[in-house]
């Protein structure tokens, strides 16, 4: 069963420090992987997909990439700002429509 | 816009009574997902429907049932819900065929069992 490890768990940054959030999976058959952000008591919010051919992907701020063969990706924020303050989490689609998620990663960005 | 949404956004109910929660969704996706989140973990897939062919997980508890009467809505019935029970529950909808596409979220259910 595909496992999605999310490290590390919380984060704290100053503001306007650059800053990696990592995602690891143990079935390297994924057909995508895709980021999203939550904030407290919300749904999730997609950052950015990555299909299964692609190495990343960006948009504005944050960029994403993927190594399938090693089972990682990470997100890189640009800039951080105290509007970044959130949890971030890594879902892998595998066969028969199903996503698997990751813990995240509680990022706080202090002003 | 184009969306999910989820009703009610917060729901109360007693040990024992039947609680239903609503999902409708505007994409024309023809998938759709349950999942159960509680604090500061991972979102756990309960079930999922591809049309109208539902999928449930094998950990998923039988107290939990789905129902898609049309493409737009998707509903999950708690038939006699536990403390255990209380938590996020989160929609969302997905279009599959021949390419990968991404998941879309509604805001969520907060689910509280008194």
């Amino acid at each position: 069963k595909q496992e999605v490890t999310q490290i590390p768990a919380a984060l704290s940054v100053p503001e306007g420090e650059n800053l990696v959030l990592n995602c690891s999976f143990t079935d390297s058959a994924i057909y995508n992987l895709q980021w999203f952000r939550q904030d407290p008591g919300k749904g999730l919010t997609s950052l950015l997909l990555i299909q299964s051919s692609q190495r990343e992907q960006t948009s504005g701020r944050l960029n994403a990439s993927l190594d399938k063969s090693s089972g990682r990706s990470t997100l890189y924020i640009a800039a951080s700002q105290p509007g970044d303050s959130a949890t971030y989490l890594c879902a892998v689609k595998g066969n028969f429509n199903k996503f698997y998620f990751g813990s995240g990663t509680k990022l706080n960005v202090k002003p | 816009d184009a969306m999910v949404i989820q009703n009610p956004r917060y729901q109360v109910t007693q040990f024992g009574k039947p609680v239903t929660l609503s999902c409708s969704q505007t994409l024309n996706h023809n998938v759709m997902y349950w999942y159960q989140q509680k604090s500061s973990q991972a979102p756990k897939l309960l079930f999922h429907y591809y049309d109208k062919d539902f999928n449930n997980e094998a950990d998923t508890p039988d107290n939990f049932q789905s129902r898609r009467p049309n493409t737009s809505f998707c509903f999950l019935d708690i038939r006699s819900p536990g403390l255990g029970d209380a938590a996020m529950y989160l929609c969302a909808t997905s279009r599959e065929g021949q390419s990968s596409y991404e998941q879309y979220f509604g805001p969520g259910t907060r689910l509280t069992v008194t």
